[in-house]
């Protein structure tokens, strides 16, 4: 089984509508990350999680929400999608804010 | 402020070809460096690391990087190029001075030729 699961894997949504993206990890980690990459820009971080009681904005926070219900779950919400949001979505965990992160697969997220 | 840069969008070798990814970085101190691969449809991995000690660090499937601080640059090499290295490449760097920074370059898509 993977370390890093994302779901859904591919999302087709409307503008306006709210959309959440779901990670767990078995890997045991605190640390936590969403990134979202788009072609040319390579990956920018969109929020990240020390631990459960700790969550900072990244990068590109605007218009995204997130929530860490527990050491192996962190959620990514759009509270209302625009296309511009349109892009590829990872999560990935850390054991240590310098060290490897290990990715999940990706969600392809397409709003209309 | 920290940045990474990857010069080359695309790179196209032949199979069996030698390689070298350039990536330059900005950061006041010593950097944590990486280099990941991201295959198509899947999320990255990692190739190697670099933190401290000998500049010459190897990796998983045949690869090397070379930090230079001299230069700000920390390339990735291979010295024979397979089909199946076909991915695109990022360099990131960790900077943990001041607000907490993992940064991605742009990356380098590479094409292997036949």
């Amino acid at each position: 089984d993977a370390d890093v699961t994302q779901t859904p894997r591919n999302r087709i949504t409307k503008t306006g509508k709210r959309i959440m993206l779901e990670c767990s990890q078995t890997k045991g980690h605190d640390r936590m990350y969403w990134y979202r990459q788009d072609p040319g820009l390579g990956l920018r971080l969109i929020y990240y999680s020390f631990d459960v009681k700790d969550i900072n904005k990244g990068e590109i926070s605007d218009g995204y929400s997130v929530s860490r219900q527990a050491q192996a779950k962190f959620s990514l919400s759009l509270e209302s999608a625009i296309p511009n949001q349109t892009a590829l979505y990872f999560c990935a965990t850390s054991e240590m804010v310098t060290s490897e992160q290990f990715f999940g697969p990706g969600t392809r997220l397409t709003v209309l | 402020a920290q940045s990474v840069t990857q010069p080359d969008i695309h790179i196209t070798v032949s199979e069996g070809a030698s390689l070298e990814l350039r990536c330059n970085y900005s950061y006041g101190a010593t950097p944590y460096l990486f280099w990941y691969v991201q295959s198509p449809g899947q999320g990255l991995q990692l190739l190697l690391k670099y933190f401290s000690g000998d500049t010459l660090v190897q990796g998983i499937k045949g690869f090397e990087a070379e930090f230079k601080r001299s230069q700000s640059s920390f390339n990735l090499r291979k010295p024979s190029v397979h089909w199946s290295d076909a991915a695109e490449y990022f360099c990131a760097v960790v900077s943990t001075s001041g607000t907490y920074k993992y940064i991605f370059g742009t990356g380098t898509r590479l094409k292997v030729l036949a």
